[in-house]
């Protein structure tokens, strides 16, 4: 099974108006992180907002916010008040068992490509 | 505050040869993470070290990929006999020690083409 699942390939949205993006996780660790990361066409991975497993509230950095439903094993970002910048690829991943020496890796979903449309 | 380099950012080779990619870290990080990405995917895992020593190392890492980080600073990876299906982004991330909280940060990826 997938440990990392986004199901949209790609979406459009208006300018200035807010997007989420759908992430779904499988793991059977208490204690793990999700994180989101931005991918422009320069290729390099731009960290966007982090969210433990043990977070009562759900992450937020400036424009985006994370939706964290830990039950139902997803972590959705929202991305509000969209600009042209903000198109990209945007990746969903986790870190497991944190507190394992080996446990640090991050695994990563297949992406969502975001087109900003003015 | 300087952040992952990579070096080169890309590099095409012929089939059989052998290519080497350093990355350097940020510098108070102690932990340096290598990923691969082929076309159309999400990143996958590599290796990692933690200071000097190599703590895990994915299945994906054959015989022909070895990697070091001889003095806990910068690491080189180092692909013998290149293969066309090694064609990829190959991706440096560093990350402070900091247990639940560490966020990895990535470098700009070096691009290599095997023809």
């Amino acid at each position: 099974a997938q440990k990392i699942t986004q199901t949209q390939p790609g979406m459009f949205v208006q300018e200035k108006e807010a997007v989420t993006l759908d992430c779904t996780y499988d793991t059977s660790d208490q204690s793990y992180g999700l994180f989101w990361y931005k991918q422009p066409s320069s290729g390099e991975m731009i960290f966007l907002i982090y969210q433990g497993s043990y977070d009562e509230q759900n992450a937020t950095e400036g424009r985006y916010s994370l939706n964290f439903q830990k039950a139902r094993k997803s972590a959705n970002l929202v991305i509000s008040a969209s600009q042209l910048g903000d198109s990209a690829m945007y990746f969903c991943a986790m870190r497991e068992g944190y507190l394992k020496a080996a446990g640090n890796k991050l695994t990563f979903g297949g992406g969502t490509r975001v087109l900003v449309k003015p | 505050d300087t952040g992952v380099s990579q070096d080169p950012r890309h590099k095409i080779t012929k089939r059989g040869q052998n290519v080497t990619f350093r990355c350097d870290p940020i510098s108070e990080h102690n932990r340096l993470y290598w990923y691969r990405q082929t076309l159309g995917q999400g990143p996958e895992f590599l290796t990692y070290f933690q200071n000097e020593a190599q703590l895990e190392k994915s299945r994906l890492l054959s015989d022909r990929f070895s990697a070091e980080r001889p003095k806990g600073s910068f690491s080189t990876l180092e692909i013998q006999r290149t293969e066309q299906g090694d064609s990829a982004m190959y991706l440096c991330a560093s990350s402070r020690d900091r247990a639940y909280q560490e966020t990895q940060y990535f470098g700009p990826g070096t691009r290599l083409l095997v023809l």
